[in-house]
Order: C-alpha cells, then structure tokens, then sequence
C-alpha cells in the first residue's frame, strides 16, 4: 500500500473560482478525515467520513465547503467561490476502526494539497 | 472546549544535547494523548501515544508520559540527532473518540545542529 494519498499536491486559483480536491484512503481504512492547516498553526479538523457516511462536522465548514466520499472509499473535498481567507493546506487523514474488533488504527495522514487564493 | 498548548518554537540543539517540548492540554474526562511529526515535504506522522493516565508512550527515543494531575504530555530525548530536525505536533483525541477528531497544538520547530 502507497499510503493515503491527495491530489493535486498544489493548487493556485483566482478568488471567486470553485476547487476541488482528491483524497485515496489506505485501501482497508473505513475512516476518513480531512484538516486544514494554515501557516505556522496545527491542523484544524473539519470533518470526518465512515465508510460512506458523514458523521461530524465541525463549525469551521462553511456553507461554501462541501464533502463526499460516495463508494466509501476515495473522498472529495469542495471549496466554492474561494476567498484569500481559504489559502491553506488541506490535509486528508484515514484509519481503521473496526468496533468490536480491537482493530483500530491512528490516523494516517497524507501530504496535503496546497491551496492558494490570489 | 478541547485545546492544546504547546512551547513555541523553534527550538534549536546541538546534537546529542537533551530535548523536552512541553505540552499541556484542556479536555473533558480522559482523552488519548499523541505526539506527531512532521520532517521536511512529509505528511504527518504518529511518533508515540497513550492512551491512559501513567501511560508512557515511546519511539525512536523519544518519550512521553500521561500526566492526569498535570494535565501534561510533554516529550523528551535523551540525546537528538540532526536527523530528529522537524516540527512536532501535541495533539488529543476526545475521550470516547477514538481516532475520530483529533484536536493539535501549534507545533513546535526543531533544529539540531551538528
């Protein structure tokens, strides 16, 4: 396994203009997670993904933020109408957390996509 | 609500030299306890954790123990390397969370120095 994976790497977009990001899971992980992290701060959560369904969501996800994760597995991470405010880098985390299994892992992260707002 | 504080940084050793990076949190009944690292162009990475007050989590050297009284989560090395020059991240889990959310610090930089 090539660990979680998130697609593009970078992304430089005019304000006003709609984004979207790729995230792969390891491929036995039905948890899914995705931070945001903007300089010299750690990440901040923002929501998070059980197999398919979306199970929290924190404050910090604006009306203009939406996530998927369709087939429980892969997930897209949706910015419309950018604002400079957005500029940050958007990191996608997954685990494994099988209840009643005592098989849980810690959250894997991957390297992030860079977003900037010009 | 849950947060997390962590020194400032950057922290700058010289190798071999002794290293603690101090990390107190705020949390409701009994959170798990991690630390993260982050080496240049690389995602994060889970260093140590523990679940558990008295728990002490380690790797690589590198140790931290679960301080219920204090509230603390602090990590130490006995001896750095250049190779350990990264940013390291506190960071909690809510209890009954699991892995669900995990709530960082601010990171802490660290530079070792031949």
């Amino acid at each position: 396994d090539t660990g979680v994976s998130q697609n593009p790497r970078h992304k430089i977009t005019k304000r006003g203009q709609n984004v979207t990001f790729r995230c792969d899971p390891i491929s036995e992980h039905n948890r899914l997670y995705w931070y945001r992290q903007t300089l010299g701060q750690g990440p901040e959560f923002l929501t998070y993904f059980q197999n398919e369904a979306q199970l929290e969501k924190s404050r910090l996800l604006s009306d203009r933020f939406s996530a998927e994760r369709p087939k429980g597995s892969f997930s897209t991470l949706e910015i419309q109408r950018t604002e400079q405010g957005d500029s940050a880098m958007y990191l996608c985390a997954s685990s494994l957390a099988g209840a009643g299994t005592g098989r849980n892992t810690e959250a894997f992260f991957g390297q992030g996509t860079r977003l900037t707002v010009v | 609500g849950d947060s997390v504080t962590q020194m400032e940084g950057p922290v700058t050793l010289s190798e071999e030299a002794f290293l603690t990076i101090n990390c107190t949190y705020t949390a409701t009944g009994y959170p798990s306890l991690f630390w993260y690292v982050q080496y240049p162009g690389e995602g994060l990475q889970l260093l140590l954790k523990a679940t558990k007050a008295d728990d002490k989590g380690s790797n690589k050297g590198f140790e931290a123990t679960y301080r219920k009284e204090t509230t603390s989560f602090h990590l130490e090395k006995g001896s750095v390397q250049v190779s350990d020059s990264a940013v390291y991240f506190c960071a909690l889990s809510p209890q009954g969370g699991g892995y669900n959310k995990l709530i960082f610090g601010a990171g802490t930089r660290l530079a070792v120095h031949p």
